[in-house]
């Protein structure tokens, strides 16, 4: 099945620098790639997806990309702030894109 | 517009007992899921259901069940609670958006320890 791969787990930086978070996915049917935003005793929020169909998106201060040939997508965060530190998630629709695999996600810490 | 809601918050069991987990949305949509989140180990799929009246197994469906009661309403219960099942549970819901692709949108989640 569908395995989703997430790396690193935990990541530092200094507030203001950039942050990239990778995920590589297995199954070429995927067609769909969220990004999720878990702080402390919430559940996860959407922050951006990007589809198959492009290969890059923006949102103010976060950016996905794409490479389906090399099957991984990864979430750009620049200019971090404290209030990014969170854990995010990656995940890859299956099954007709109703489900979803998750990455195991990676804590963000911004350090002041 | 109080998206997804879930109840309990907190659930403490002892081995054997069973529960029911209560998750409602109100965004009209027409699929509903259920995962567990365990330390390094991402969400899970436990159920999901693609549709009044229609329910699938996911990833890790044993020792659960579900019943999607309405449209609003999917609930998750344990029979017979195990160690196993200490876990957050966060129930999702979602529909078609531009096509073939579904946002999910997640719920506060429920800590269930057993001991």
């Amino acid at each position: 099945g569908e395995n989703v791969e997430q790396h690193p787990s935990t990541l530092s930086v200094q507030e203001g620098d950039s942050a990239v978070i990778k995920c590589t996915y297995s199954d070429s049917a995927s067609n769909y790639f969220p990004w999720y935003k878990q702080e402390l005793g919430k559940g996860p929020q959407l922050i951006i997806d990007i589809r198959s169909n492009v290969g890059e998106k923006k949102d103010q201060r976060i950016a996905v990309t794409l490479n389906k040939t090399a099957k991984h997508f990864s979430l750009h965060i620049t200019e971090t702030q404290p209030e990014d530190s969170a854990v995010y998630f990656c995940a890859a629709s299956i099954g007709g894109a109703q489900k979803l695999v998750f990455g195991q996600g990676t804590r963000l810490t911004i350090n002041p | 517009n109080a998206g997804v809601t879930q109840t309990p918050k907190f659930q403490v069991l002892k081995t054997g007992q069973s529960m029911t987990l209560q998750c409602a949305q109100d965004m009209n949509h027409n699929s509903m899921y259920w995962y567990r989140q365990d330390p390094g180990m991402g969400l899970r799929l436990i159920y999901y259901s693609a549709s009044e009246g229609t329910t699938d197994k996911g990833e890790v469906p044993n020792g659960y069940n579900v019943s999607r009661l309405n449209k609003r309403e999917f609930s998750l219960r344990l029979e017979s609670a195990a160690p196993s099942q200490t876990s957050v549970y966060f129930c999702a819901s979602s529909d078609r958006v531009a096509g073939a692709y579904y946002e999910q949108y997640f719920g506060p989640g429920t800590r269930l320890t057993v001991t």
